[in-house]
């Protein structure tokens, strides 16, 4: 099976502009969860995508925002973006998204904000 | 609030010598703990998972503990390998009946590096 996979693996932006992250999941999974991940704040939940429906988002301001597609594929936007945004963004996905369900992490985007 | 602490930030060992990290949790209710390995560059991949019930679980050279009375957990690693640098990161998830995946608290990690 294959595993997560994301696209870009890197990419720089300037102030201001906006960007779009995408994230295959494992086939089968119906369940997305994207993460930020910063060296001095580890990772950080953004939100999960289940069927479609955002089904839980973290504190991040709403110009963070994602959706999910009918074949479970999922998309991250950030808009305005700020020196702040560069990070390490991540997708897990998991089959049904229970609790006790293992998350299978991509390689990640390697965001640069300049 | 639910928090994961870890110790220590960072960990130089010599190859072959064993090595002990901690994670800490106040995350209520509970409902299981994660141990992940991430490699620089790549995203975490998972090493255990163990529920309230579970004191012990082993992937090879890992072995996880974890005492949900004194809501502490150890990763232990033996005979390091220069492959186990890395960092570390516990994972403890909080019960919701809904099923969400948004309800996992991360640890800042432990990174570990091992010398030749």
């Amino acid at each position: 099976k294959a595993g997560v996979t994301q696209t870009p693996r890197y990419l720089i932006k300037t102030r201001g502009q906006q960007v779009t992250l995408s994230c295959s999941p494992i086939s089968g999974h119906r369940s997305v969860s994207w993460y930020q991940q910063t060296p001095g704040q580890g990772l950080q939940f953004l939100f999960e995508y289940f069927s479609e429906t955002q089904r839980n988002k973290g504190n991040f301001p709403g110009r963070f925002s994602g959706r999910q597609f009918s074949n479970s594929r999922s998309e991250m936007n950030v808009s305005t973006l700020e020196l702040g945004d560069s990070a390490l963004y991540l997708c897990a996905s998991s089959s049904s998204g229970g609790e006790h369900n293992e998350q299978f992490f991509g390689p990640g985007t390697r965001l640069t904000v300049l | 609030k639910n928090q994961v602490e870890q110790s220590p930030q960072s960990l130089i060992i010599l190859e072959g010598k064993n090595c002990t990290l901690q994670c800490n949790y106040t995350v209520s209710p509970f409902s299981n703990l994660r141990w992940y390995k991430q490699d620089t560059g790549r995203g975490p991949v998972s090493l255990t998972i163990m529920t309230f019930s579970e004191n012990t679980k082993s992937n090879g050279r890992y072995t996880a503990t974890l005492d949900a009375d004194t809501k502490q957990s150890s990763l232990h690693i033996t005979a390091s390998q220069l492959s186990d640098s890395a960092s570390y990161i516990c994972v403890v998830s909080a019960n919701d009946s809904g099923g969400s995946q948004g309800n996992l608290i991360f640890g800042k990690g432990t990174k570990l590096s091992v010398k030749p």
